[in-house]
């Protein structure tokens, strides 16, 4: 079974600055989805930012980018110019690239998360 | 994305009864998911519900506690039955394509079981 580790139950950023939210898996699959969402005070559950295994480049969503180490089973999120919008408990989750029985493969496994504060 | 509603937004229940949370979905979905996230946990899988077929549960969740409906391909319901202090939880579902590359999630449903 895959497991997803998140070893920063909290950080802290000050505005305008960059912040690294770590993100470590566990898995045997060659072929998967990796995932960062963010969960605000309002509970939503919020998608930031996809990467596809099989792909080296790695994913950017304007001030959000990952850093996909394939080999070391290492993703963690850089969010730049930190606003206090992006205020939340973020969460990294992997996705097998394999569908299984009615598509239950497709389930997300998410770590513990990372609750981000911004100071003003 | 989707755009994803549940209701009822949040309850109150007493120990015993059931209540049925309703995921609706504006667009046409394969696969449903619904998660619970239990006070300051993370997300746990409790099923995959696809359109035509019986619910698949995860390990731990049982078709008699939470009984899974899903009558076409913008609709779900889960019910959460015979209810107890420790099903307090935040319930979400969340909606996927037909190769389910991304999960989008309903606004969740907070529940209190007293």
């Amino acid at each position: 079974a895959q497991t997803v580790t998140q070893s920063q139950p909290e950080m802290s950023v000050q505005e305008a600055e960059t912040v690294t939210l770590s993100c470590t898996y566990d898995t045997s699959e060659s072929d998967y989805y990796l995932f960062w969402y963010k969960q605000p005070p309002s509970r939503q559950m919020i998608l930031v930012i996809r990467q596809e295994a099989y792909k080296q480049q790695n994913a950017t969503e304007n001030r959000f980018s990952v850093n996909f180490q394939k080999a070391a089973k290492s993703f963690s999120l850089k969010i730049s110019d930190s606003q206090l919008g992006d205020a939340a408990m973020y969460f990294c989750a992997y996705r097998s690239a394999w569908a299984g029985r009615g598509g239950s493969n497709y389930k997300l496994t998410f770590g513990k998360g990372t609750l981000l504060t911004v100071n003003p | 994305s989707a755009v994803i509603s549940q209701k009822p937004s949040r309850d109150i229940c007493q120990r015993g009864t059931s209540l049925t949370i309703q995921c609706q979905v504006d667009s046409q979905v394969t696969m449903m998911f619904w998660y619970r996230q239990q006070p300051g946990q993370s997300l746990t899988l409790i099923a995959t519900a696809n359109q035509g077929s019986e619910a698949t549960y995860e390990s731990g969740f049982v078709i008699d506690k939470f009984p899974i409906s899903r009558p076409n391909l913008t609709f779900s319901t889960l019910t959460v039955s015979n209810m107890s202090p420790e099903d307090s939880s935040i319930y979400l579902c969340s909606v996927a394509g037909a190769r389910g590359e991304t999960q989008y999630f309903g606004p969740g449903t907070r529940l209190l079981v007293l």
